[in-house]
C-alpha cells in the first residue's frame, strides 16, 4: 500500500553523513508536509522530523529534512553507533488513497 | 509530558474480532486539538495507518480497513480504542496508539510502546 519510496538500506563510517530519500508524487509529499520517524530496534517510532525541516524539542540538529517538489530527504550528520534504525517518512495523500501513508523504510547501518 | 500505553488480548483467532485499547495519561483525550490514531507494523515490515478519532466522536478510516474497522473512546477512562473485525493472519501486528495534529495529520508524536496482536487458531 505504500506510495512512497525510500532505499531499503544507507550505510556510513561513524562522524560520516548519510542521506536518506523518500520519492512520491503531487499527490502527497508535493501538496503535504513530510514528517520522519526513527526507530530503534524493539521499540516505537519516534517522531524525528516534522513539517519538512521541523525538529521536535530533544532532537539533536544532526537531524535535518528537506523536501523539493515531489521529493524529501532525512540527512544525518555525524553518524553515531546509536544511530542505527530503521527510518520512515511520511505524508498525507490527497487523491489515490485519501489518507495517512508511510514510506517504505530505510535501515541505516553505522559500519 | 504525555503518555500512551496499548493494551491487548496478544492472540485472536482467524474470524473473530480483535480489540485493543490506549490508555493516554499526562494529557486528556478530550483535548480538542488532537486526534488520536492507530498505526500497524505487521512483523518485519513497513508501518500502516489505521485511522483516528477525535474526542467529538470524528472518525476517519484508512479506506483499505474501512469495512472492518471502528474506533470509540472513552473520556471518563481518558481512552481509545480500536476494533477490527473478521480478522486473518494478515493481520497479525504490532499495534500503535499515537497522537496526531490534524483532521489531515502532518505528524505523530507520542507514540505508545506498541502491543502485539497474533491471528492464529
Amino acid at each position: 500500500q505504500s506510495v512512497l519510496t525510500q532505499p531499503p538500506s544507507v550505510s556510513a563510517a561513524p562522524g560520516q553523513k548519510v542521506t536518506i530519500s523518500c520519492s512520491g508524487s503531487s499527490s502527497d509529499i508535493g501538496n503535504n508536509y513530510v514528517s520522519w520517524y526513527q526507530q530503534l530496534p524493539g521499540t516505537a517510532p519516534k517522531l524525528l522530523i516534522y513539517d519538512n525541516n521541523q525538529r521536535p524539542s530533544g532532537i539533536p540538529d544532526r537531524f535535518s529534512g528537506s523536501k523539493s517538489g515531489t521529493s524529501a530527504t532525512l540527512d544525518i550528520t555525524g553518524l553515531h553507533t546509536g544511530d542505527e534504525a530503521d527510518y520512515y517518512c511520511g505524508t498525507w495523500d490527497s487523491s489515490r488513497t485519501i489518507s495517512y501513508v508511510f514510506g517504505t523504510g530505510t535501515k541505516v547501518t553505522v559500519l | 509530558q504525555v503518555h500512551l500505553q496499548e493494551s491487548g488480548p496478544g492472540l485472536v483467532k482467524p474470524s473473530q474480532t480483535l480489540y485493543v485499547t490506549c490508555t493516554v495519561s499526562g494529557g486528556s483525550v478530550s483535548s480538542g486539538e488532537y486526534y488520536w490514531s492507530w498505526i500497524r507494523q505487521s512483523p518485519g515490515k513497513g508501518l500502516e495507518w489505521i485511522g483516528y478519532i477525535h474526542y467529538t466522536g470524528g472518525t476517519y478510516y484508512n479506506p483499505f480497513l474501512k469495512s472492518r474497522i471502528s474506533m470509540s473512546m472513552d473520556t471518563s477512562k481518558n481512552q481509545f480504542s480500536l476494533r477490527l473485525t473478521s480478522v486473518t493472519a494478515a493481520d497479525t501486528a504490532v499495534y500503535y496508539c499515537a497522537r496526531a495534529d490534524n483532521w489531515k495529520p502532518t505528524w505523530f508524536d507520542p507514540w505508545g510502546q506498541g502491543t502485539l496482536v497474533t491471528v492464529s487458531s
